[in-house]
């Protein structure tokens, strides 16, 4: 079947523009997360859904960081107002239930801000 | 505070040798490890996992290790093959947490 995919896989925008990044998890999959790459580090937690809530939102930065998954499946992580320190490779990873061990991951979105 | 750490960037080993990859870890919570592979311009692959219950797991050439008492794991390849060449990060799970916490990741160069 098909995995998590993610869209754009590349997203270039200019400083203190909105940008919105899309995740389709696996068909089936309760939880979905979102994390940061930054170079050279290992992803960082942003954020958890189990079906259309935000279980843990902890992770999330800041107030420019926004995310919603209204029917349980898509989720869109959007960002206010944005850095160039927000540059880094958004990752989504999706598991059947929650217990979240060994998730699947999306190839990612690289976001560029100039 | 970085709660899982790896400590070597990079790692080169010839085609047919073990590989070790070291991970060390600092909450005393996490009751689940895990290692993933990740090649360029994709997102990170599974690979083995470990419960903390355990000392060892094996699935075919790969293998990891949990010493607890050190708060250390570490995975073997063996034999490496130049396919294995990627960065590999390592991964803790707290049962009553919602997140993986990964290393820095570690790239393997296997040379033919």
């Amino acid at each position: 079947g098909a995995g998590v995919s993610q869209t754009p896989s590349n997203k270039v925008t200019e400083k203190g523009k909105y940008v919105e990044l899309r995740c389709d998890p696996i068909s089936g999959h309760t939880a979905l997360y979102w994390y940061r790459q930054s170079l050279g580090q290992g992803p960082e937690f942003l954020i958890y859904f189990q079906g259309t809530g935000a279980a843990d939102d902890s992770g999330l930065p800041n107030d420019r960081f926004f995310a919603v998954r209204p029917e349980g499946s898509v989720s869109t992580l959007k960002i206010q107002r944005t850095e160039r320190g927000d540059s880094a490779v958004y990752l989504c990873a999706s598991h059947p239930s929650g217990g979240g061990n060994e998730q699947f991951f999306g190839p990612g979105t690289r976001l560029t801000v100039l | 505070d970085q709660q899982v750490k790896q400590n070597s960037p990079s790692l080169s080993v010839q085609e047919g040798r073990i590989s070790i990859l070291n991970c060390d870890y600092t909450n005393s919570m996490f009751d689940y490890f895990l290692w993933y592979k990740k090649y360029p311009a994709e997102g990170p692959t599974f690979l083995i996992s470990i419960s903390s219950i355990k000392d060892k797991n094996e699935d075919g050439r790969f293998t990891v290790f949990l010493n607890k008492s050190a708060k250390h794991l570490s995975l073997h390849i063996v034999p490496s093959q130049p396919g294995d060449s990627a960065v590999y990060f390592c991964a803790a799970w707290e049962t009553s947490g919602s997140r993986l916490t990964f290393g820095e990741g570690t790239q393997l160069t296997v040379n033919p």
